[in-house]
């Protein structure tokens, strides 16, 4: 069936360091792809998306892969910062619909 | 920055109570959403409304559940019959157009059944 899900439910890492956040979706139909980050208490909050008309975006610190061969989303947060601490969601939508599907998340740490 | 904001933070209601989660989306949006988040777990679409109407909904928005835009700002989420695995933190969220999926969310209600 449909599913987005994440390879790895944690990530630690040390301040400064780049992070990489992975995710694997199953439906081929998805054409839209976003990044949300989730702090304790509190809601998702957009970071970054993709279509898939597309195979890597750039923000301020991230950066969104998309490989649609292998069903494949990244995001990579460049010199990782304690405020980054918080879980990672991906998230996509086929275009059929408003809904959005998100994966399980990752919790990402960020070491002093 | 515009702020997409729920009451109350944390409600805590005895099975079987009906509970009313209030949202004030974003004042030009029109595409209003619920989620719910089980602790631990990942964020699942409740129901989509739009032009006063919902869009779509899920499996999990049975009968039990409704929603409403009593005017021109709210719009609320009630369940008629709590049941425990009701628990879990709601999330409303609005977006401007069809074409604009990155919409905003709120910080949620706690939502507690015992």
């Amino acid at each position: 069936g449909e599913s987005v899900g994440l390879h790895l439910p944690t990530l630690s890492v040390q301040e400064g360091d780049n992070s990489i956040i992975n995710c694997a979706y199953s439906n081929s139909a998805s054409d839209y792809f976003i990044w949300y980050k989730q702090e304790s208490g509190k809601g998702p909050q957009f970071i970054i998306d993709i279509r898939s008309n597309m195979d890597k975006r750039q923000g301020q610190r991230v950066t969104v892969l998309l490989n649609k061969t292998v069903k494949h989303l990244s995001l990579q947060i460049a010199a990782t910062q304690p405020g980054d601490s918080a879980v990672y969601f991906c998230a996509e939508n086929d275009g059929s619909n408003y809904k959005l599907t998100f994966g399980k998340g990752t919790l990402l740490t960020v070491n002093p | 920055e515009p702020e997409v904001t729920q009451t109350p933070s944390h409600q805590v209601t005895q099975m079987g109570q009906e509970v009313i989660l209030r949202c004030v989306p974003i004042s030009n949006h029109l595409y209003f959403y619920w989620y719910r988040q089980i602790l631990g777990q990942k964020v699942e679409f409740l129901v989509s409304f739009y032009n006063n109407e919902i869009s779509e909904k899920s499996e999990i928005f049975d009968d039990q559940f409704s929603v409403e835009r009593p005017d021109g700002s709210n719009f609320t989420l009630k369940i008629r019959s709590t049941k425990l695995e009701d628990s879990a933190m709601y999330f409303c969220a609005s977006g401007g157009t069809v074409s604009n999926y990155g919409y905003t969310f709120g910080s949620g209600t706690r939502l507690t059944v015992v």
